[in-house]
């Protein structure tokens, strides 16, 4: 069965270092998500992507952060100065199309931990 | 209260016990969808049930969704340990780019 895959599954950086975390969305999916996981919190959308550019963005997801779907498969989330404040659990996931009919899948998360 | 809460917040029950958890939301929805997450790991989606349902099944679960209250329930029948997790609700709102928004989530404990 298909799945979204990430990558790494935990990655620890200092605090001002840039981080990119990888996904591959199932592969005929069209629109792309990221969501983030404090822990012990609720999960909290962080951006949408389809058609190659942002359809909708939270508050959490200010300049520090950014989407990009180099190729056909990837869809990388990049955070450029990561704070403390940034360590959680990242979800990527992915859907095949728009409307009600239409589950969304995640991935098992990476864990980002800034020191 | 906020888009998508469930209660209980903690549920614990015996082995082949049923478990309900409900959930509420404030906005008109595409969809909700029920998703399971074991300590410290990734979401697993259960079953959706879109705006214009009322039940659904799926295995040992059911899902009811009353949209002129705003609130969805799932039961777990003949719960087992291995249904030991976090339960989480996330509604599809109507109007956007079809993001999800999670509730607080229910954790589920059940003993042998």
């Amino acid at each position: 069965e298909p799945e979204v895959t990430q990558t790494p599954s935990h990655q620890v950086t200092q605090m001002g270092q840039e981080v990119i975390l990888r996904c591959v969305p199932i592969s005929n999916h069209l629109y792309f998500y990221w969501y983030r996981q404090i822990l012990g919190q609720k999960v909290e959308f962080l951006v949408s992507f389809y058609n190659n550019e942002i359809s909708e963005k939270s508050e959490i997801f200010d300049d520090q952060f950014s989407v990009e779907r180099p190729d056909g498969s990837n869809f990388t989330l990049k955070i450029r100065s990561t704070k403390l404040e940034d360590s959680a659990m990242y979800f990527c996931a992915s859907k095949l199309g728009r409307g009600r009919d239409y589950e969304q899948y995640f991935g098992p998360g990476t864990r980002l931990t800034v020191t | 209260s906020q888009q998508g809460e469930e209660d209980p917040q903690a549920l614990s029950i015996q082995e082949g016990e049923n478990a309900t958890m409900n959930c509420s939301y404030k906005t008109s929805i595409n969809n909700l969808q029920w998703y399971r997450q074991n300590s410290g790991r990734g979401l697993v989606h259960l079953i959706l049930i879109r705006s214009n349902e009322r039940e659904k099944h799926s295995g040992r679960l059911r899902v009811t969704l009353d949209t002129s209250k705003k609130s969805s329930s799932l039961l777990i029948t003949a719960s087992r340990a291995a249904d030991t997790a976090s339960y989480f609700c996330a509604t599809d709102v109507a109007g956007t780019a079809s993001k999800l928004t999670f509730g607080t989530g229910t954790r589920l404990q059940v003993t042998l």
